[in-house]
């Protein structure tokens, strides 16, 4: 049972753009959910991350969006540059409690054109 | 170190054999995790430890796999009797204490059985 689900699989948007990447959850629990980036042959480095209690957090270029009754939340990269070019995995977990392991999204691979 | 260490980098080994992954985490970091990413999926969950607490090993997917953390620092993942589904990318994560996010990501072991 896949309980982060990730879209779209790719996405190529043109330099300036806005990528837009949308993941669900099911489990209630989850309180932290956080975006990673991941370039070829690396592994994945957090990008940004949002808990709750607020429905939007922005960071630069990068902000989550997050919807709890819809248990949904969503990626927004404004004015996507060539470097952003890479896979982008969401994920989440429950942070207080057992062993806050990560449970992740299938990933999207973004690319941004010049 | 810096970061967290992973070794090696790649392993190519033959059906049947066993390896070792080795992960160095953070210094300090008390919490270490390990996910495997396969060709083209999310990162899965293996298993999970924390200082002296019993390790949680609920993403272990046979028991041809375990793993190991002496001195509360360096870990290792043993596979054995290796099979072809095995391939993929080994992650390592630490992250400061119980609870704490973010987890940090080492670059990998790349393993390759042919």
């Amino acid at each position: 049972q896949q309980q982060v689900k990730q879209s779209p699989q790719s996405l190529i948007v043109q330099k300036g753009g806005i990528s837009i990447i949308n993941c669900a959850y099911e489990n209630t629990a989850f309180d932290y959910f956080p975006w990673y980036q991941q370039f070829p042959g690396k592994g994945p480095a957090l990008l940004i991350a949002i808990r709750p209690d607020v429905s939007e957090k922005k960071e630069g270029r990068f902000t989550i969006s997050f919807n709890k009754s819809a248990k949904q939340f969503s990626l927004h990269i404004m004015d996507s540059q060539p470097g952003d070019s890479a896979t982008y995995f969401c994920a989440a977990t429950p942070s207080r409690g057992g062993s806050e392991k990560l449970v992740f999204g299938k990933g999207t691979k973004l690319t941004v054109n010049p | 170190g810096a970061g967290v260490s992973q070794s090696p980098s790649n392993k190519v080994t033959e059906k049947g054999k066993d390896v070792e992954l080795r992960c160095d985490p953070i210094s300090g970091h008390t919490a270490l995790y390990w996910y495997r990413q396969s060709l083209g999926q999310g990162l899965e969950f293996l298993i999970y430890f924390q200082g002296n607490s019993a390790p949680d090993k609920s993403g272990l997917p046979s028991d041809r796999f375990s793993a190991e953390r002496t001195g509360g620092s360096v870990s290792t993942l043993t596979i054995q009797r290796t099979q072809q589904e095995d391939s993929a990318v080994y992650l390592c994560a630490s992250s400061l204490v119980r609870g704490s996010q973010p987890q940090h990501f080492g670059d990998g072991t790349r393993l390759s059985i042919l």
